[in-house]
């Protein structure tokens, strides 16, 4: 079993609709979650970062945690072609630097 | 992504041969992490540098990898005898802080393809 579950879609949704994208993991360990966006032949980006429970909100993004089911979340509402990308969520434990399990990515296309 | 600059973009070697992987952090960075993706699967981390010192390599294979981070200069990502199994593509990342409250910031990657 991975230690970070993400299901890799694709997903295709059309402009405008609310988009869910998850992530399950398996080490309680985990308190530092992050969701980057990748578009093609490009680096991760970092869109959303948050630190243990909780939501967390920017501009049309939202970041969920659930550490009680390890399960983590984000929503985009108002989704605009220009949001076409895969999504990988990110963890790690309190390590004390930046040594991340990145989920395998999900793959999103917003079409017009 | 534009402060991290990574070259070569792509890179093509036969097996048997040796990869060189350069970054160079952003500005201000003396924290590198080098991460590898392999096709449709996420980015697995490989090792972990300040400059002149390796804090983490869990993640690198024992034999064939190398990394370092001089005093002066890129981060190189060294890949002796490479073999099919390499090719993938190999980020770079830096940040300010070892913090994980010093958020990384990925380059563009080095796509390597071994014939």
């Amino acid at each position: 079993q991975k230690e970070v579950e993400q299901d890799p879609g694709p997903l295709s949704v059309p402009e405008g609709a609310i988009v869910s994208l998850n992530c399950t993991y398996s080490n309680s360990a985990f308190q530092y979650f992050m969701w980057y966006r990748q578009y093609s032949r490009k680096g991760p980006e970092l869109l959303m970062y948050t630190y243990s429970s909780g939501n967390k909100e920017d501009g049309r993004f939202t970041a969920q945690v659930d550490k009680s089911s390890k399960y983590i979340s984000l929503f985009i509402r108002d989704s605009q072609p220009s949001d076409s990308a895969t999504y990988l969520c990110a963890m790690s434990e309190p390590g004390g630097y930046n040594k991340l399990i990145f989920g395998a990515g999900t793959r999103l296309a917003v079409h017009p | 992504n534009a402060g991290v600059m990574q070259n070569p973009r792509h890179l093509v070697r036969r097996r048997g041969q040796e990869a060189r992987l350069r970054c160079s952090p952003m500005k201000g960075h003396s924290h590198v992490y080098w991460y590898r993706q392999l096709p449709e699967e996420g980015l697995k981390f490989m090792v972990y540098l300040q400059k002149e010192n390796i804090i983490d390599e869990s993640g690198m294979p024992k034999e064939r990898f190398s990394a370092e981070f001089p005093k002066e200069g890129p981060s190189i990502l060294r890949i002796q005898q490479v073999v099919r199994g390499d090719s993938a593509a190999y980020f770079c990342a830096s940040s300010a802080e070892s913090s994980y409250n010093s958020p990384l910031h990925f380059g563009n990657g080095t796509r390597l393809t071994v014939t």
